[in-house]
């Protein structure tokens, strides 16, 4: 089942300009952690945060979490042409040692120069 | 380098046939995944093992199966079961990076499988 679902769906921004793109979930999470990836390609880690935090900042990526509305956002300022990716947001059900990860349907997001 | 290898990046297959997909890593994780991305789709998790002998199932294992002999290998078999198989299929492993509860994923480049 898809826990998280992003929005919007796909985004088209120039070069320089900031992207945000918003996620939200349905059950209570562990900690919620963003994705990206190339087309054709596997996924990377971006980014991760957790329940208890509301805000974290890596680079020009900018991630906020808000549990009571379920919802989390990646803000990436500046962005690049080589920002062009899909992002997925994924949220985490600690098992104990392996993380079930569930993943969104992603944000495909277009730099153009 | 430290990462995920799978094996073959295209595969065809006609229907009726079981085909396995590799998976091998040399980060010594502990924990291995198998996820199907359909087109403009998420990923969904067919199965997860969190040490060697050991494996459960995820959302949509059926028409699925998988071993886990060795720590450093997952391989996946689609089998002649799975309806609709054709898809892009990825392979992770995870470590908990920052304490207990936080495993972040670490992904190989994928499979894509096509049933002609």
């Amino acid at each position: 089942s898809q826990q998280g679902e992003e929005d919007p769906q796909a985004l088209s921004i120039q070069e320089g300009e900031n992207a945000t793109m918003n996620c939200s979930y349905k059950t209570s999470i562990n900690n919620l952690q963003w994705y990206r990836q190339n087309s054709g390609r596997g996924l990377v880690h971006l980014i991760l945060i957790r329940s208890n935090e509301r805000e974290k900042h890596s680079g020009r990526l900018r991630v906020t979490l808000d549990t009571s509305k379920k919802s989390s956002s990646l803000l990436i300022t500046a962005s690049r042409a080589a920002d062009t990716a899909s992002y997925f947001c994924a949220t985490d059900a600690y098992t104990g040692t392996a993380s079930k990860l569930t993943f969104g349907t992603g944000t495909r997001l277009q730099v153009t120069l | 380098d430290g990462g995920i290898t799978q094996s073959p990046k295209y595969l065809f297959r006609k229907e009726g046939q079981n085909v396995t997909l590799s998976c091998e890593q040399n980060l010594n994780h502990d924990a291995m995944y198998w996820y199907r991305q359909d087109p403009g789709q998420g990923l969904r998790l067919i199965y997860y093992s969190q040490i060697v002998n050991d494996f459960q199932k995820g959302d949509i294992a059926e028409g699925y199966s998988v071993s886990r002999e060795k720590k450093e290998s997952f391989p996946l078999t689609v089998t002649s079961a799975q309806k609709n198989p054709t898809a892009f299929y990825l392979c992770a492993s995870s470590i908990p990076v920052a304490g207990p509860g936080a495993n972040v994923l670490t992904f190989g480049a994928g499979s894509r499988l096509t049933v002609l």
